[in-house]
């Protein structure tokens, strides 16, 4: 149980052009989905935390207008990353939290297998 | 502000010998979670062991164990008896005690585990 997938696993786009990420909670439901970005041989850094049925949060220094985050379903979180720079290269990784394991102490986040954006 | 230090960027350890991976926090939460993950070259994110701050006693799972020391705040990662398929990246990562949904990542150890 608790798997996370994203769509798509890699995905090579011009320098200008908008690049649509899918994140899915398979056999839960996530009220709540996080984005993390992590460049090459670092850490995992949060982007923004993203909320069904509201708007996202955003991370201190993450911009909101060129990382558009939607989050329409219990299931479904899209993270669009608008005007994509080559500085956007990265790797992206969302995770969830299982609504039903609300009470869970650990508030455990299960992760996603990561998108890697290359931006030409 | 929640911190998390790693301060080894990459271990080797013989198969089927232990290794430990140190991991301190800084924090100034009552209530914490610590949890360390498994990122192999494919970059899947894999849940492998937490501990709470009140839990008295370490965290096990299987071949993981936590060293947790409360007063040093550290909260180590000791696998046993080695594998090959146990070469990855580990990360230490935090949850404070008012935003339960908030991770903080500490910057890795690549672990390289030889024949």
């Amino acid at each position: 149980g608790a798997v996370v997938s994203q769509h798509p696993s890699w995905v090579i786009c011009k320098s200008g052009t908008s690049v649509k990420i899918e994140c899915r909670s398979l056999d839960f439901q996530a009220t709540t989905m996080f984005w993390y970005r992590q460049f090459p041989k670092q850490s995992l850094m949060l982007m923004a935390t993203s909320n069904e049925g509201s708007k996202a949060t955003y991370e201190q220094g993450v911009e909101k207008d060129k990382f558009l985050i939607n989050h329409a379903s219990l299931t479904l979180s899209t993270l669009t990353v608008t005007s994509a720079h080559p500085e956007d290269s990265s790797f992206y990784i969302c995770s969830a939290r299982d609504l039903q394991a609300g009470g869970s102490v650990t508030y455990e986040q299960y992760f996603g297998p990561g998108t890697r954006l290359t931006v030409t | 502000a929640q911190k998390i230090t790693q301060t080894q960027p990459g271990m080797f350890v013989q198969e089927k010998e232990a290794v430990t991976l140190d991991c301190t926090y800084d924090t100034s939460d009552q209530s914490y979670g610590l949890f360390w993950y498994k990122q192999p070259s494919s970059g899947e994110m894999i849940f492998l062991i937490y501990q709470g701050s009140y839990d008295e006693q370490n965290a096990t799972e299987g071949r993981y164990s936590l060293n947790f020391q409360k007063a040093r705040k550290s909260a180590n990662l000791v696998i046993s008896a080695s594998q090959l398929g146990d070469s990855a990246m580990y990360f230490c990562a935090m949850r404070g005690e008012y935003n339960f949904n908030k991770f903080y990542f500490g910057s890795g150890t690549k672990l390289n585990v030889k024949p």
